[in-house]
């Protein structure tokens, strides 16, 4: 199946700090990625849509100043956690659509473990 | 209403044996897409497989093989000559719509563990 590389698989960073998150589909093209948090033992819960060239598409309930989502090109995206807290200590989890015509699959990146301390 | 649900919180299965884990869906669509994917304690999501609602045959890949019954809208996944390193959580999750940039809903998961 395709491949999603996503990076950093594990940070830590001080509170108040920015961390940025790179998701990238190594090899297809992907106009739409979306960005997921999973909570320990919980299923994942999807915080926006990344579309190329133009704006995110935020979840209700998710700051979109907070957690700024950038799709600059057909295979990057990136996710940046701004004046990040404790609290947005997460596992945060790409995902990239290939399209193969009617169906299409989803596949994911090995996630990035954030801890803020 | 749960557009996914799956049932069994945490399954076990012997080694080599077969196991099924339950996915029931709600969706008023008539066109959509059922998934299935594994998550190992690592962390990573791997797409296992794939049922279009309007597939005639039961999906299948290698020793997955997925049993969807239209009628009572589940895409239960059948494992094979289950192994160790099987052992993890699995998800079920649903793409309404044709083939729209609609997102996955995802189920709450099973915990399989793969008994030695």
């Amino acid at each position: 199946g395709a491949v999603v590389s996503q990076h950093p698989s594990w940070v830590i960073c001080k509170s108040g700090t920015s961390v940025k998150i790179e998701c990238r589909s190594l090899d297809f093209q992907a106009t739409t990625m979306f960005w997921y948090r999973q909570f320990p033992k919980q299923s994942l819960m999807l915080m926006a849509t990344s579309n190329e060239g133009s704006k995110a598409t935020y979840e209700q309930g998710v700051e979109k100043d907070k957690f700024l989502i950038n799709h600059a090109s057909l295979t990057l995206s990136t996710l940046t956690v701004t004046s990040a807290h404790p609290e947005d200590s997460s596992f945060y989890i790409c995902s990239a659509r290939e399209w193969l015509g009617v169906r299409n699959i989803q596949y994911f990146g090995a996630g990035t473990r954030l801890s803020v301390l | 209403a749960q557009k996914i649900t799956q049932t069994q919180p945490g399954m076990f299965v012997q080694e080599k044996e077969a196991v099924t884990l339950d996915c029931t869906y709600d969706t008023s669509d008539q066109s959509y897409g059922l998934f299935w994917y594994k998550q190992p304690s690592s962390g990573e999501m791997i797409f296992l497989i794939y049922q279009g609602s309007y597939d005639e045959q039961n999906a299948t890949e290698g020793r997955y093989s997925l049993n969807f019954q239209k009628a009572r809208k589940s895409a239960n996944l059948v494992i094979s000559a289950s192994q160790l390193g099987d052992s993890a959580m699995y998800f079920c999750a649903m793409r309404e719509g044709p083939g729209s940039a609609r997102q996955l809903t995802f189920g709450s998961g099973t915990q399989l563990t793969v008994l030695p």
